[in-house]
């Protein structure tokens, strides 16, 4: 079993629609989540993060973690063609970076 | 710009070569890293160094070496020990000052390179 579990889709969408992104994992010592956006042919870019569970809203973007259900989400509102990427959660139980664990990425394509 | 770069952007190898990908950062990061990413795998990390001079080995290190010489240049060699090599390459950096000022693991990306064995 994979320590963070993330429907790769792909997931298609009609534009202005709400968007849910969600990852699943297994190590109950993950308290720094993160989702990054990867455009098609670059790498990826921080999106947002999050510390511990709680919502975190940011413009169109929230990110939504539930540590009792080890479970996290990322919800996209009023959803844009420009948001059309693969997203990919990651998360670790320290603060350093090398401890990263990511998620396989969902790719998202958003139809005018 | 501030930024990282990575060369060559497209590859191809002969099975039995080894290549060194590069990788170069201006950003006065003091960290970097080297990431695989397949199709339906996610991102594995392959190396990281966290000071000129050292680094260590990430979860899928076999097959790979590195070096860190310079603050800015973190150079990856797929060598022939590497039984699948065929993947997307991604390099990062990251940076203490960033992690206290954020709160998070914030790692900056290169645009990647795609290697192909034929």
């Amino acid at each position: 079993q994979k320590e963070v579990e993330q429907d790769p889709g792909p997931l298609s969408v009609p534009e202005g629609a709400i968007v849910s992104l969600n990852c699943t994992y297994s190590n109950s010592a993950f308290q720094y989540f993160m989702w990054y956006r990867q455009y098609s042919r670059k790498g990826p870019e921080l999106l947002m993060y999050t510390y511990s569970s709680g919502n975190k809203e940011d413009g169109r973007f929230t990110a939504q973690v539930d540590k009792s259900s080890k479970y996290i989400s990322l919800f996209i509102r009023d959803s844009q063609p420009s948001d059309s990427a693969t997203y990919l959660c990651a998360m670790s139980a320290t603060q350093g970076a090398q401890k990263l664990v990511f998620g396989q990425g969902t790719r998202l394509t958003i139809n005018p | 710009d501030g930024g990282i770069t990575q060369s060559p952007k497209y590859l191809f190898r002969k099975e039995g070569q080894n290549v060194t990908l590069s990788c170069e950062q201006n950003l006065n990061h003091d960290a970097m890293y080297w990431y695989r990413q397949d199709p339906g795998q996610g991102l594995r990390l392959i190396y990281y160094s966290q000071i000129v001079n050292d680094f260590q080995k990430g979860d899928i290190a076999e097959g790979y070496s590195v070096s860190r010489e310079k603050k800015e240049s973190f150079p990856l060699t797929v060598t022939s020990a590497q039984k699948n090599p065929t993947a997307f390459y991604l390099c990062a950096s990251s940076s203490p000052v960033l992690f206290r000022a954020a709160g998070a693991n914030v790692l900056t990306f290169g645009a990647g390179s795609r290697l192909t064995v034929l």
